[in-house]
């Protein structure tokens, strides 16, 4: 099994570009969630889908953010128009059950410049 | 909401045993983590305790749970220079709740 895979790793943008991360969960993993990283305000649940469906998406710090999954095998995550201030690393994770905890991702680094 | 709170830093010498504290809200969390992040990777799953359980043992790892105290800890023996990772707690938001939270992460330093 490959894990979580989510890409790109590393993504520089300008201020109001689009970006769209992406992550593979694992296969047979029914949920899905987005984190975001920052120093200042540690991991950051932005929304959950629960068998392709967006069950909680309360994180989503406002409209610029949206996040699809489309099958169960994939979800974007997209930031429209982006800025600095959403630099962070942006983590997916997967699980079946989640009392068995969650398998996360490498993460893609979002520097917005 | 759960709240879990760690202390920030940790150091300690090569081969001596860490301890990793952890104190949690919600007297409801059915299952808490510990999960361990290395430089510029995700964080990995090291084990987790069902809240019934006082202690769970998985090699050098050891955890405890105080539920009384709301207080959870990690453990690890004889620790090495490859354990240098940030740990975090992490407890679930009520039973049966999809949602995880974590506290902000102990930075675990071992000096050779």
């Amino acid at each position: 099994d490959a894990g979580v895979i989510q890409s790109p790793r590393h993504e520089v943008t300008e201020m109001g570009q689009e970006v769209t991360l992406r992550c593979k969960p694992i296969s047979g993993h029914n949920s899905l969630f987005w984190y975001r990283q920052t120093m200042m305000r540690g991991l950051e649940l932005l929304i959950y889908f629960n068998n392709n469906v967006p069950i909680d998406d309360s994180g989503m710090p406002e409209d610029r953010f949206s996040a699809k999954m489309p099958n169960a095998s994939f979800s974007t995550l997209k930031i429209q128009p982006s800025e600095p201030r959403d630099s962070a690393v942006y983590f997916c994770a997967s699980s079946f059950e989640v009392n068995y905890g969650y398998t996360f991702g490498s993460g893609t680094r979002l520097t917005v410049v | 909401g759960e709240d879990v709170e760690q202390s920030l830093f940790l150091s300690v010498r090569e081969g001596d045993s860490s301890v990793i504290n952890c104190t949690y809200t919600d007297s409801s969390s059915t299952y808490l983590y510990w999960y361990k992040q290395e430089p510029g990777a995700g964080l990995q799953l090291l084990t987790y305790i069902f809240s019934n359980m006082d202690m769970k043992q998985d090699q050098r790892l050891t955890v405890l749970l105080n539920k009384k105290d709301k207080h959870l800890s990690l453990r690890i023996a004889d620790t090495q220079t490859g354990d240098s990772a940030i740990y975090f707690c992490a407890g679930s938001s009520g039973a049966g709740s999809y949602q995880l939270t974590f506290g902000k992460g102990t930075k675990l330093s071992v000096i050779p």
